[in-house]
């Protein structure tokens, strides 16, 4: 049972442009939503986070838009640059646990 | 460096064979996660420590695993006789809970294993 979905798999997307990452959740009990970014070789790192009491948070290029209604939450990179060229993890944490149940991960692309 | 440790980094060992993994979390944190990352998938996870405790394991997590966290400091996750199965990157990531959790977990850069 898959309780974070995330798509794409894959995005190629070419410099400056902005990159669009999905997910959806099916546990209402999740009310902590990170994105975790990866290089290779690397552990994850924490990108961005929201919590459903909001609809949008930004931190510079990147923005979490949150819809508690259709239980999906994406990430936007905007103005993307080869160097944000990494595998994308959504995750998803319930009541204060945080143990964070993580997307299959999208990798992103972003060609100069 | 302060920040999470992980040794080995690589392991190749045969079927059957025992391995164990060490994790040093961040030196202030409380809580030490272990996940396990399969090629192309996300981070699964196997177990958490809050200090000593260990207190909530994963199905993921069968009887040939264990884990400890002596001390409430370093962890070890100890797999016995491996399986082909077991090849992944193991992960651990600490965690600070308490006044000011802000939920992040910081990851070391795993340990990968190879069964062959």
């Amino acid at each position: 049972q898959q309780q974070v979905k995330q798509s794409p798999q894959s995005l190629i997307v070419q410099k400056g442009g902005i990159s669009i990452i999905n997910c959806a959740y099916e546990n209402t009990a999740f009310d902590y939503f990170p994105w975790y970014q990866q290089f290779p070789g690397k552990g994850p790192a924490l990108l961005i986070a929201i919590r459903p009491d909001v609809s949008e948070k930004k931190e510079g290029r990147f923005t979490i838009s949150f819809n508690k209604s259709a239980k999906q939450f994406s990430l936007h990179i905007m103005d993307s640059q080869p160097g944000d060229s990494a595998t994308y993890f959504c995750a998803a944490s319930r009541g204060g646990s945080y143990i964070p149940t993580f997307g299959r991960g999208t990798s992103l692309i972003v060609h100069p | 460096d302060t920040g999470v440790s992980q040794d080995p980094r690589h392991k190749i060992t045969k079927r059957g064979q025992n391995v164990t993994f060490r994790c040093d979390p961040i030196s202030e944190h409380n809580r030490l996660y272990w996940y396990r990352q399969t090629l192309g998938q996300g981070p699964e996870f196997l177990t958490y420590f809050q200090n000593e405790a260990q207190l909530e394991k994963s199905r993921l997590l069968s009887d040939r695993f264990s884990a400890e966290r002596p001390k409430g400091s370093f962890s070890t996750l100890e797999i016995q006789r491996t399986e082909q199965g077991d090849s992944a990157m193991y992960l651990c990531a600490s965690s600070r809970r308490g006044t000011g959790d802000t939920g992040e977990l910081f990851f070391g850069e795993g340990s990968r294993l190879t069964v062959l």
